[in-house]
């Protein structure tokens, strides 16, 4: 079955820790993408990929890292600069980067502090 | 301002009543597309439609019906009879061209409860 996985589910972050959110996909999509969603919130892009060893900041980069080595994997670091990291956090990809391309999504993951 | 707005936040229906969920968008590109997608308590966040600017036909799918008028900039969604598998939040998005790329503009959601 093609599709997105996302590990952990759930991630524990300890103050001053950096954590790596795990994304990969099997749809031979060119495109991905990070999101963050606070409660009550639309989806904000934290990061995005047109192409392997290429990505772009999105509108909340800051405190965020990224690598894009593979196509099929664009894991996401959340660094101790990231001040308030507590967030679900969504992976998508697309086939392209057009206007008309649909992103689907992965199941997620729950960062919470300790 | 917000490039997409869904003014319901949260919509409590009794099973088999029909619901709307409005959205509003705002762009100056002649060219863009409208997507609605579902996100169940599980988190994952569905696909259900997409919708390029040219096209307003209206769409029926099921129970499931989308009204994009481009006079009005809205692209409602429509859920006939509605089930208790319903409840969800939806949101609508929009894509548009930003340099190279399809920026996803995405409203705050629509909390829907459908009650038994």
């Amino acid at each position: 079955d093609g599709g997105i996985t996302q590990s952990p589910k759930y991630l524990f972050r300890k103050e001053g820790q950096n954590v790596t959110l795990s994304c990969e996909q099997n749809l031979n999509h060119d495109a991905m993408y990070w999101y963050r969603q606070d409660p009550g919130q639309g989806l904000r892009l934290i990061y995005y990929s047109q192409i392997v060893n290429d990505f772009q900041k999105g509108d909340i980069a800051e405190g965020y890292s990224v690598s894009r080595e593979k196509k099929e994997s664009f894991p996401l670091t959340v660094t101790s600069a990231q001040k308030n990291p507590t967030a679900f956090y969504l992976c998508a990809s697309s086939m392209g980067t057009g206007t008309q391309e649909t992103q689907y999504f992965g199941p997620g993951t729950r960062l919470l502090v300790l | 301002a917000q490039k997409v707005t869904q003014a319901q936040t949260e919509i409590s229906v009794v099973e088999k009543e029909d619901v709307t969920l409005d959205c509003v968008y705002e762009t100056r590109d002649t060219t863009y597309y409208l997507f609605w997608y579902k996100q169940p308590p599980s988190g994952e966040l569905v696909f259900l439609i997409r919708r390029n600017s040219f096209d307003e036909q209206n769409e029926i799918s099921g129970r499931y019906s989308w009204n994009f008028q481009k006079s009005t900039s809205s692209f409602n969604f429509t859920i006939t009879a509605s089930q208790v598998v319903d409840s969800a939040v939806y949101f609508c998005a929009l894509s548009e061209a930003e340099y190279n790329f399809n920026k996803f503009y995405f409203g705050s959601g629509t909390k829907l409860n459908v009650k038994p």
